[in-house]
């Protein structure tokens, strides 16, 4: 569902441990998602994406994962740095009579040096 | 500029003030989307609007929040007789208006009702 103000839950990691951060969407129909990180005092911006027909996808120290089965995502992060920590949020596309973008309630990471 | 342009950044005002934010999307994305964001919250969907199409006004707290766009460009969300639980970062997104494309943000606007 929709993301409606919850408390954000946090994950703490040590520097140069990975990191991962899980999100679960609610619609079995949806064949894209994207992962965002948001810093501090600014808005989110695109980290990675992935369309259904993929289980696995990296980039560069950030690997996301696509479990359709139990509709979940991760995203993996290696050798986590200070400037990691950020909010993550996961986002799928509705396909309603509106075609809007849904964000997950959110991650917050801190990384400790 | 090159990406999505919000202002003001920062706004204080009176409880009982109407305030107007505006948004400036990137050109030629036919998607924009409002989110409200209260300090240490996830992102809570406002409104959002697609080409000409009627906007999806679902998210909208009460009738004294409202939103315009002209158009494809700029929006404006206008809160009536703020409420101190107003106070949040209002940020605004635009994409290109296919679901499978990633959305843009602006710096969003913070908010104080005093």
């Amino acid at each position: 569902g929709e993301s409606v103000g919850l408390h954000l839950p946090t994950l703490s990691v040590q520097e140069g441990d990975n990191s991962i951060i899980n999100c679960a969407y609610s619609n079995s129909a949806s064949d894209y998602f994207i992962w965002y990180k948001q810093e501090s005092g600014k808005g989110p911006q695109f980290i990675i994406d992935i369309r259904s027909n993929m289980d696995k996808r990296q980039g560069q120290r950030v690997t996301v994962l696509l479990n359709k089965t139990v509709k979940h995502l991760s995203l993996q992060i290696a050798a986590t740095q200070p400037g990691d920590s950020a909010v993550y949020f996961c986002a799928e596309p509705v396909k309603t009579s509106y075609d809007k973008v849904i964000f997950g309630p959110g991650t917050s990471l801190s990384v400790i040096p | 500029g090159a990406g999505v342009s919000q202002s003001p950044s920062n706004k204080v005002t009176e409880k009982g003030k109407d305030v107007e934010l505006r948004c400036d999307p990137i050109s030629g994305h036919t998607a924009l989307y409002w989110y409200r964001q209260r300090l240490g919250q996830g992102l809570e969907f406002l409104i959002y609007f697609q080409g000409n199409s009627a906007p999806d006004k679902s998210g909208l707290p009460s009738d004294r929040f409202s939103a315009e766009r002209t158009g494809e460009s700029v929006s404006t969300l206008t809160i009536q007789r703020t409420q101190q639980e107003d106070s949040a970062v209002y940020l605004c997104a635009s994409s290109l208006g296919n679901m499978n494309t990633e959305a843009f943000f602006g710096q969003g606007t913070r908010l104080t009702v005093v």
